[in-house]
């Protein structure tokens, strides 16, 4: 059974950072690529992070570059999310979703932790 | 950066209508498109991936077409469980995007 658990999440202050933390189990973590997507409130999804499945590449949305670092864990089968200087049109709920290596769609996703950017 | 039209935003149907919900690409992207639902509080799901292969456990009623530019997604005999929203992405090249979504709603 695929799980992807995630944590982390909540009510920030602007210029603050934050961690996101998705647990996954059920399937080939070191055959996975994962993603990070997210979706602020009454808009669209926006992809935001990609790291390869060898977690030796990465790839950020140019509206983040520079305020993301997405990490993977082998030892604990989880992939990371921090977030630096966070701003307010950071507000939104963000998902991890895995693509099996060599596919670009999302096959299996978190059910989302909800970022509040507020002052 | 491929930019993605979608439409409608909003499509109201009844159970039983057979619906069409369009993406169109600013290029070219072959078949390297996916569709998703998403329904509030739960996980998003893959629907279909490769324009028109479909996912496993998805209903049969779900039908993607389309290549290169221009994609559809058809739901024949909707169900309650099928009002949603759906999203079509591209994964042809980076950075992966969405169109603007589809609001399936009860008439």
């Amino acid at each position: 059974q695929v799980q992807l658990v995630q944590s982390g999440g909540g009510v920030m202050q602007p210029g603050r950072s934050l961690r996101l933390s998705c647990a996954t189990s059920g399937f080939n973590f070191m055959n996975s690529a994962m993603h990070w997507v997210r979706q602020s409130p009454g808009k669209g999804l926006e992809w935001v992070a990609l790291i390869s499945y060898h977690g030796r590449t990465t790839y950020y949305a140019d509206s983040l570059r520079g305020r993301l670092t997405v990490s993977k864990d082998f030892s604990s089968n989880s992939v990371f999310l921090h977030v630096a200087s966070l701003r307010l049109e950071d507000t939104a709920t963000y998902y991890c979703a895995r693509s099996a290596a060599g596919f670009n769609f999302f096959d299996f996703w978190g059910h989302g932790s909800v970022v509040i950017v507020a002052s | 950066v491929i930019r993605m039209t979608q439409s409608p935003s909003l499509l109201s149907a009844s159970t039983g209508d057979r619906i069409y919900i369009s993406c169109r690409m600013s290029q070219d992207i072959t078949t390297h498109l996916a569709w998703y639902q998403l329904k509030p509080g739960e996980a998003p799901k893959l629907l279909i991936y490769a324009a028109s292969a479909l996912q496993r456990g998805v209903p049969s009623r779900f039908n993607g077409s389309g290549s290169g530019t221009d994609f559809t997604l058809t739901i024949s005999c909707l169900q309650s469980e099928d009002f949603a929203t759906y999203y079509c992405q591209q994964y042809h090249s980076l950075p992966y995007t969405f169109g603007q979504g589809t609001n399936l709603e009860i008439k």
